[in-house]
């Protein structure tokens, strides 16, 4: 079955560790996101690429930064100049200007 | 900067009845696309519905249907005879056809009570 898998489903760190959120895909879609989820704030766009070794910075790219060596991945690093990393993180794919389609999402927890 | 806003943070209603979402959006864009997403529980998140600005008829997809109004830049998710299983997050979302960026908004958490 084509999806998006997003692991892992939990993911736990001290304040001050880097963290990689790992985002795989194999729908052949083109484009890819990471949205971040916080309560009330809807989701808001970290980063996206449309097309292999090349990404956009979102509304909120500080303090994250991403990869796009190969079509099927899309890893995103939480880095510890991220004031406030704990958070729901989705990562998204899509083909021109299909709907998006969703992983399941990484709750990333930072004490 | 495209701007997506639903002005309803949170709606309750009673099961079987009709219930209408809000949203409005800005862009000076004439080819676009709008979505509402449903996230329940679960945090998966569900395309409900899609529609294309270029077309003027409204979409629906079984009980949800939508009221594209493009000069008022409002699109509105009605959903008909709810069920218990419609209790979710509903997020509605904008995407411009010459880039992938999507925009959602904040969301509407809709409760359907019993």
């Amino acid at each position: 079955d084509g999806g998006i898998t997003q692991s892992p489903k939990y993911l736990f760190r001290k304040e001050g560790q880097n963290v990689t959120l790992s985002c795989e895909q194999n729908l052949n879609h083109d484009a890819m996101y990471w949205y971040r989820q916080d309560p009330g704030q809807g989701l808001r766009l970290i980063y996206y690429s449309q097309i292999v070794n090349d990404f956009q910075k979102g509304d909120i790219a500080e303090g994250y930064s991403v990869s796009r060596e190969k079509k099927e991945s899309f890893p995103l690093t939480v880095t510890s100049a991220q004031k406030n990393p704990t958070a729901f993180y989705l990562c998204a794919s899509s083909y021109l200007n299909s709907p998006l389609h969703f992983g399941n999402g990484t709750r990333l927890t930072v004490t | 900067a495209q701007t997506v806003t639903q002005s309803q943070p949170e709606m309750s209603v009673q099961e079987a009845e009709t219930v209408t979402l809000s949203c409005t959006y800005d862009t000076s864009e004439n080819n676009y696309y709008l979505f509402w997403y449903k996230q329940p529980p679960s945090r998966q998140m569900i395309l409900v519905i899609r529609q294309e600005a270029y077309k003027q008829q409204n979409a629906t997809e079984n009980r949800f249907s939508v009221n594209f109004q493009k000069a008022a830049k409002s699109f509105s998710l009605k959903i008909s005879d709810s069920q218990l299983g419609d209790t979710a997050m509903y997020f509605c979302a904008f995407c411009m056809n010459r880039d992938d960026k999507i925009i959602f908004g904040k969301g509407t958490r809709l409760h359907i009570l019993p």
